[in-house]
C-alpha cells in the first residue's frame, strides 16, 4: 500500500529534551515536507527537500532541523523542544512531475500527524 | 507572503443539500489549486485540484476557478453527515513542494 508513515503518533515529553519524528515515503517520491497545524492558523511549512541531500527552510523553521540521508526518508529533529512546539505535525511526499504535469507537483500526499506536547 | 483566506465556519447545511465553500487568494500569478478534506484528528486528504478557470467536476464535487476574482470554491452536491469535516484550500508558493493552505471551512451536515 502507498503510504505515508510517521512515528510515534502521540508524544508527550518535557522542555529541553531532545526528540525525533520519524518520517517514510514508500512511494519513490523526490520531494518532502514536514508541516504543523495549530488551530487558526492552518497548515505551516517547516522544512521541505527536493532530493537527497537537499533541503531547504518554509515558514517556520526556527527550533526544528531536519535531514534526507536517504529518499525514503525524512526526520524531524527537536534539538531542545520548547512548550511552544506543541502541535500537530505532518509529513508529505509529492512526486516530481514530467515538464508538461509540472504544476502537478504541489499534489501532496500527507502522513496520519504526530500530536506533540511539550511540558 | 502570499495569503489564502477562508470563511472558518461552521457552515451548517441540511442532509442532501449543497454545500458551497469559498476560498480568496492573493497571488494573481497561482496557477494551481487544491482542495483538500480535513476529519478531526486525521491527516489531510486531496479531493480536488483545479488548473483552469471555470468548472472542474468529480462525482459529487464541483471545483470552480475565477482567476480574474481570485476566487476559488468547492460545492458539494447532496451533502451527506460523512461529508462533516475541515475543507482547505491551498495554493502553490512558487517552489515545487510548497502549498500556502488557507485556516480552513469547518462543514457540518445535519441529518
Amino acid at each position: 500500500e502507498a503510504q505515508v508513515t510517521q512515528n510515534p503518533r502521540y508524544l508527550i515529553t518535557v522542555t529541553g529534551k531532545k526528540l525525533t519524528v520519524t518520517c517514510s515515503q514508500n512511494m519513490n517520491h523526490e520531494y518532502m515536507s514536514w508541516y504543523r497545524q495549530d488551530p487558526g492558523l492552518g497548515l505551516r511549512q517547516i522544512y521541505y527537500s527536493m532530493n537527497v541531500e537537499v533541503t531547504d527552510k518554509g515558514d517556520v523553521p526556527e527550533g526544528y532541523k531536519v535531514s534526507r540521508k536517504e529518499k525514503r526518508n525524512f526526520p524531524l529533529i527537536l534539538e531542545s523542544p520548547s512548550p511552544n512546539q506543541t502541535s500537530l505535525y505532518f509529513c508529505a511526499s509529492s512526486p516530481r512531475r514530467d515538464r508538461g504535469l509540472s504544476y502537478l507537483n504541489n499534489e501532496q500526499f500527507f502522513g496520519p500527524g504526530t500530536r506533540l506536547t511539550v511540558l | 507572503q502570499k495569503e489564502v483566506e477562508q470563511n472558518s465556519g461552521p457552515l451548517s447545511v441540511p442532509e442532501g443539500a449543497i454545500a458551497s465553500l469559498n476560498c480568496t487568494y492573493s497571488d494573481r500569478g497561482s496557477q494551481s489549486f487544491f482542495w483538500y478534506r480535513q476529519y478531526s484528528g486525521k491527516s489531510p486528504e486531496l479531493i480536488m485540484s483545479i488548473y483552469s478557470n471555470g468548472d472542474k467536476e468529480d462525482g459529487r464535487f464541483t471545483a470552480q476557478l475565477n482567476k480574474a476574482s481570485q476566487y476559488v470554491s468547492l460545492l458539494i452536491r447532496d451533502s451527506q453527515p460523512s461529508d462533516s469535516a475541515t475543507y482547505l484550500c491551498a495554493v502553490p508558493d512558487g517552489g515545487y513542494n510548497k502549498l500556502i493552505f488557507g485556516a480552513g471551512t469547518r462543514l457540518a451536515v445535519h441529518p
